[in-house]
């Protein structure tokens, strides 16, 4: 079935650090890929997205590109701030209905 | 605009007792979505709606019921509840994904801010 994987966490980095979040995902058809941010006490807010192999998405300082060789989908931050600190989530189109199949979700905590 | 809103925010039930949750959506959004979040599970669809009138099933919808009366309402009824169904609730609502169209790509969803619902 369609399903997301990232890695687990969480994931503790010093500010400035480099971010990579991975995320794969099952290769059936081309999904359209998200990442989803979700800031403590709030509700998930989109952070970037691509829609075919090879895209960039971008925002924020934040970069994922659509590997269909890989099938992969990873976020990366060459500078995080103590601001990131958030929960992510990576997510893939999965059928009609514009329905979304999400990752279990990966908690990145930056400190100064 | 307000975006998606939920209400209420917070709700504690007894096992056995019922509740609605509704959600709101001023996009002029044509699908709604009811999402649970529990911990290392990430989020999981309960049912969804893509339109006034309809409903439908998602991942794990037992337990739980719904009704789209207006396009920018959503509601997730709780007939009997149950301590597994202590939660964070989210509503997102989105517009028709072009793949529904025959083409590949999806839209964005919008999220509520949750609903934390305790039952003991």
């Amino acid at each position: 079935g369609n399903s997301v994987t990232q890695m687990e966490g969480p994931v503790t980095l010093s500010e400035e650090a480099f971010l990579t979040i991975n995320c794969t995902y099952t290769a059936t058809g081309y999904p359209s890929l998200f990442w989803y941010v979700q800031y403590p006490g709030e509700g998930l807010q989109l952070l970037l997205k691509a829609t075919k192999a090879d895209d960039k998405g971008s925002n924020k300082g934040f970069e994922a590109t659509y590997r269909k060789e890989t099938t992969s989908f990873h976020l990366e931050k060459g500078s995080v701030q103590v601001s990131d600190s958030a929960v992510y989530f990576c997510a893939r189109g999965t059928g009609g209905g514009n329905k979304l199949t999400f990752g279990t979700g990966t908690q990145l905590k930056v400190e100064l | 605009n307000a975006g998606v809103t939920q209400t209420p925010k917070f709700r504690v039930l007894k096992t056995g007792q019922s509740m609605t949750l509704l959600c709101a959506q001023d996009m002029n959004h044509e699908y709604m979505y009811w999402y649970r979040q529990d911990p290392g599970m990430g989020l999981r669809l309960i049912h969804y709606s893509v339109g006034e009138g309809t409903t439908a099933k998602g991942e794990v919808p037992d337990g739980y019921n719904v009704s789209r009366l207006k396009k920018q309402n959503f509601l997730l009824g709780l007939e009997s509840a149950a301590p597994s169904q202590t939660s964070v609730y989210f509503c997102a609502s989105s517009f028709p994904s072009p793949r529904d169209r025959g083409l590949s790509s999806y839209n964005e969803q919008f999220f509520g801010p949750g609903t934390r619902l305790t039952v003991l």
